[in-house]
């Protein structure tokens, strides 16, 4: 089947400008988690988004958003960028409920975005 | 923080050789898994462990958990080149239903052919 897409894979922005990234899970996961990765702060949870209802959020200021559609595709947004937004953005889906192991991440290659 | 800790930061071995790396966190898990990373791509799920479990395996990967001490390792047999990449702990404090888990920093490790 086929895995999490995210798009786009990479972009450059500019201090100021706001950026959306999107993400397809894997058909039938109704999870969909994303994490932001530096170096200097290695992997650090943004937000869960589960049924279209934001079920965990990270400590991330309110710049950061995201929402999830009725068929488990979600989008993230970040405004008014900052250099230190700088990172990669991953995005993982996981069945969310049910079973032991409904929490096994299934990560996207993720967005490399770069802020000027 | 509850963010784990994970030693050595980084393990250079020579293809063969066995490679052991370390977790520890903070606070009481549901569960904990471990995963690898090539290059700066996304994350690939490894394996799972569960707080009642003490040691799991799977093909070359053998994975302890000591709940009293907070820790866990994952120890990688005859290791290969292709191996090399970064192995992250990953802990979830909750129902263990949810995506939030908290990384590690991570292990990076390089196999010489």
């Amino acid at each position: 089947k086929a895995g999490v897409t995210q798009t786009p894979r990479y972009l450059i922005k500019t201090r100021g400008q706001q950026v959306t990234l999107s993400c397809s899970p894997i058909s039938g996961h109704r999870s969909v988690s994303w994490y932001q990765q530096t170096p200097g702060q290695g992997l650090q949870f943004l937000f869960e988004y589960f049924s279209e209802t934001q079920r965990n959020k990270g400590n991330f200021p309110g710049r950061f958003s995201g929402r999830q559609f009725s068929n488990s595709r979600s989008e993230m947004n970040v405004s008014t960028l900052e250099l230190g937004d700088s990172a990669l953005y991953l995005c993982a889906s996981s069945l969310g409920q049910g079973i032991a192991g409904a929490n096994v991440l299934t990560f996207g290659a993720g967005s490399r975005l770069t802020v000027l | 923080s509850q963010q784990g800790e994970e030693d050595p930061q980084a393990l250079s071995i020579q293809e063969g050789e066995n490679a052991t790396m370390n977790c520890s966190y903070k606070t009481s898990i549901n569960n904990l898994q471990w995963y690898r990373q090539n290059s700066g791509r996304g994350l690939v799920h490894l394996i799972l462990i569960r707080s009642n479990e003490r040691e799991k395996h799977s093909g070359r990967l053998r994975v302890t958990l000591d709940t009293s001490k907070k820790s866990s390792s994952l120890l990688i047999t005859a290791s290969r080149a292709a191996d090399t990449a970064s192995y992250f702990c990953a802990t979830d404090h909750g129902s263990g239903n949810t995506g939030k888990l908290i990384f590690g920093q991570g292990t990076t490790l390089q196999v010489k052919p």
